[in-house]
């Protein structure tokens, strides 16, 4: 059972475009994490959401969480390169963390 | 750097070799999770340890074990390899169970 759904898969863009990547689960959860994956490496924790309809922003990056905590957006103003990365959502549920199978973003110069 | 080791960085086998990967939490960290992760793929969740138990399983082949031992260390045993246990292993440290976790640079397995 897959409790979270990423969109889209694939993500290509010129440098300087924004963009939005989805998370999306049929069950309500508490809280979500987004990750970034950089080739080879583990990810890295960007953010954590808790409440429902809550908007966090890390410089160009901006998070939010679904009112009905079902949903998270990932948003990025002026994609710069060193965005390129894997994007992945996460929650912890019945003692586990459970990821989404990611965005795979690419941001050409 | 997330604090979290893993050894060794890269690893090259044969099919029905027995393989250990080894990991090194944060200082302070007393829960330990490991994940596989093969080609574009998202992370698979293996199992959880927390202060030496064993706390939850995800889906862990059951050629493949774990164990988290008094000094927090933890390491993984895949034995019977397979083709398809060709992946990244990623190992994780928190706090406690459900905190924020920090992840390891990973151990390459290539079976061959």
């Amino acid at each position: 059972t897959q409790l979270l759904e990423q969109s889209p898969q694939f993500l290509s863009i010129q440098e300087g475009e924004n963009l939005t990547v989805y998370c999306n689960s049929s069950s309500v959860f508490s809280s979500l994490q987004w990750y970034r994956q950089e080739p080879g490496e583990g990810p890295v924790l960007l953010v954590t959401v808790v409440t429902g309809g809550e908007v966090k922003k890390l410089k160009r990056l901006t998070f939010q969480f679904g009112d009905a905590r079902k949903d998270s957006s990932l948003h990025i103003t002026a994609a710069q390169p060193g965005d390129t990365g894997l994007y992945l959502c996460a929650l912890y549920n019945f003692n586990k963390f459970y990821f989404g199978s990611g965005t795979k973003l690419n941001v050409k110069p | 750097d997330s604090g979290v080791t893993q050894t060794p960085k890269h690893l090259i086998t044969a099919t029905g070799q027995r393989v250990t990967l080894r990991c090194s939490p944060r200082s302070g960290d007393l829960s330990v999770y490991w994940y596989q992760q093969s080609l574009d793929q998202g992370l698979q969740f293996l199992i959880q340890y927390y202060n030496g138990e064993e706390r939850a399983k995800g889906n862990i082949l059951e050629r493949f074990s774990a164990q988290q031992f008094p000094d927090l260390h933890s390491e993984l045993n895949l034995s019977s390899l397979e083709l398809g246990d060709s992946a990244l292993y990623f190992c994780a440290s928190s706090v406690a169970p459900g905190d924020t976790q920090y992840f390891g640079p990973g151990t390459r397995l290539t079976v061959l």
